[in-house]
């Protein structure tokens, strides 16, 4: 079974309007939650982290994500999107097994129309 | 100012021929990671270290080993490539392995001719 699932697989928005990544997991213990972003033949980078501390977590680039316990979420949201916006985006998530590595979502790509 | 390195960007190596990626980091992290990534899909952990000790994954082939000299340093050797060993590979480092972020370097880019 899967532990780390991102809903979409492509979102495709206009620039200016806003961003909505979904990821949803499975973990059987207090896991810490990441967002990466990758551009075309880069490595990742970290937009933001929850561990365990404020359930809205702010990020690079005007990015956010709000951690529900309940709905074992944490989704991805910008208010408006930039050109530059286009990229993979990768939900990953410490503590899902008790080795504590991490596990990866499938990605997003995110394209931005002008 | 980049925190983990890898050298090179790009790598062309022939079938067969073996061939190392390097990887360093200035932050003096516990942990370095070898992810393998190809098109399309989520970076897959080859292994890591804890400084030392050596974590490989089940289900890594023989054909992947790795070295850490020093802190700064990690290798990936591949010993004979093959042409479905074509991938970005991503070297991360993390101050321990229990819920704290990865650092990314820039990967290498490996083709197999």
């Amino acid at each position: 079974a899967q532990s780390v699932t991102q809903l979409d697989s492509h979102v495709s928005v206009s620039e200016g309007t806003p961003v909505l990544l979904r990821c949803n997991y499975s973990s059987s213990y207090s896991p810490s939650l990441f967002w990466y972003v990758q551009h075309p033949n880069k490595g990742l980078q970290l937009l933001l982290k929850y561990t365990s501390a404020a359930t809205l977590v702010k990020g690079i680039n005007g990015f956010e994500a709000e951690f529900k316990k309940s709905e074992t979420s944490f989704h991805l949201t910008k208010p408006s999107a930039h050109m530059s916006d286009a990229a993979e985006y990768f939900c990953v998530v410490s503590g899902v097994s008790n080795d504590y590595k991490l596990s990866f979502g499938a990605g997003t790509t995110v394209t931005v129309r002008a | 100012d980049a925190m983990v390195i890898q050298n090179p960007r790009y790598q062309v190596t022939q079938f067969g021929k073996p061939v190392t990626l390097s990887c360093s980091q200035t932050l003096n992290h516990n942990v370095m990671y070898w992810y393998q990534q190809k098109s399309s899909q989520a970076p897959k952990l080859l292994f890591h270290y804890y400084d030392k000790d050596f974590n490989n994954e089940a289900d890594t082939p023989d054909n992947f080993q790795s070295r850490r000299p020093n802190t700064s340093f990690c290798f990936l050797d591949i010993r004979s490539p093959g042409l479905g060993d074509a991938a970005m590979y991503l070297c991360a480092t993390s101050r321990s392995t229990g819920y704290t972020e990865a650092f990314f370097g820039q990967g290498t880019r490996l083709t197999v001719v």
